[in-house]
């Protein structure tokens, strides 16, 4: 079974500008969860979709949305970016509310 | 709370010695627990779980404890090698509607010396 994936890897950015993310979550796994990691703050939650709804949402401004597709590929979209967004953004894909989390490997985002 | 800056405790141990890597979790209502390994420009790769409902639970070289009494989770590597360098983190969920939420601990960076 192919793991989660995350297009673009890398991606830079310059400050105002909004970006998207994409991920894939394993083949069968209908929940995606959002993470941003930091060397400051670490991993945080993000948001988490099933079934393309939201049922969670962390501690982030508004500026940070998500979806899922009834294919249950994710994006999440960060606007009006600022230099404190620069984080490897994590996706992980589950089947269930209680069930592992599988990572990819992040796209690394830089805002300049 | 958040932290700022975060200092990640390290644990240096020497090839074939057995690692012990230790979280605390703060919420009583977490009934499941995860132990993740982050290498360097990688996501996070899952190494063992466990359930409120046990105290230990064993994978290959991996052990993992539990004490709910003390909120304690710790990871037992047994025969430790050069490619077990890494971060740790230890994370945790609620039941209920905490859907699809892990909360994780600040990180542990092993060095293992050949």
């Amino acid at each position: 079974k192919a793991g989660v994936t995350q297009t673009p890897r890398y991606l830079i950015k310059t400050r105002g500008q909004q970006v998207t993310l994409s991920c894939s979550p394993i083949s069968g796994h209908r929940s995606v969860s959002w993470y941003q990691q930091t060397p400051g703050q670490g991993l945080q939650f993000l948001f988490e979709y099933f079934s393309e709804t939201q049922r969670n949402k962390g501690n982030f401004p508004g500026r940070f949305s998500g979806r899922q597709f009834s294919n249950s590929r994710s994006e999440m979209n960060v606007s009006t970016l600022e230099l404190g967004d620069s984080a490897l953004y994590l996706c992980a894909s589950s089947s269930g509310n209680t069930d592992t989390q599988y990572f990819g490997p992040g796209t690394r985002l830089t805002v300049l | 709370g958040e932290s700022v800056g975060l200092h990640l405790p390290t644990l240096s141990v020497q090839e074939g010695d057995n690692s012990i890597i230790n979280c605390a979790y703060s919420n009583s209502a977490s009934d499941y627990f995860i132990w993740y390994k982050q290498e360097s420009g990688k996501g996070p790769q899952f190494i063992i779980d466990i359930r409120s409902n046990m105290d230990k639970r064993q994978g290959q070289r991996v052990t993992v404890l539990l004490n709910k009494t003390v909120k304690h989770l710790s990871l037992q590597i047994a025969a430790t090698q050069p490619g077990d360098s890494a971060v740790y983190f230890c994370a945790e969920i609620a039941g209920g509607t905490s859907y699809g939420k892990l909360t994780f601990g600040q990180g542990t960076i092993l060095t293992v010396h050949p």
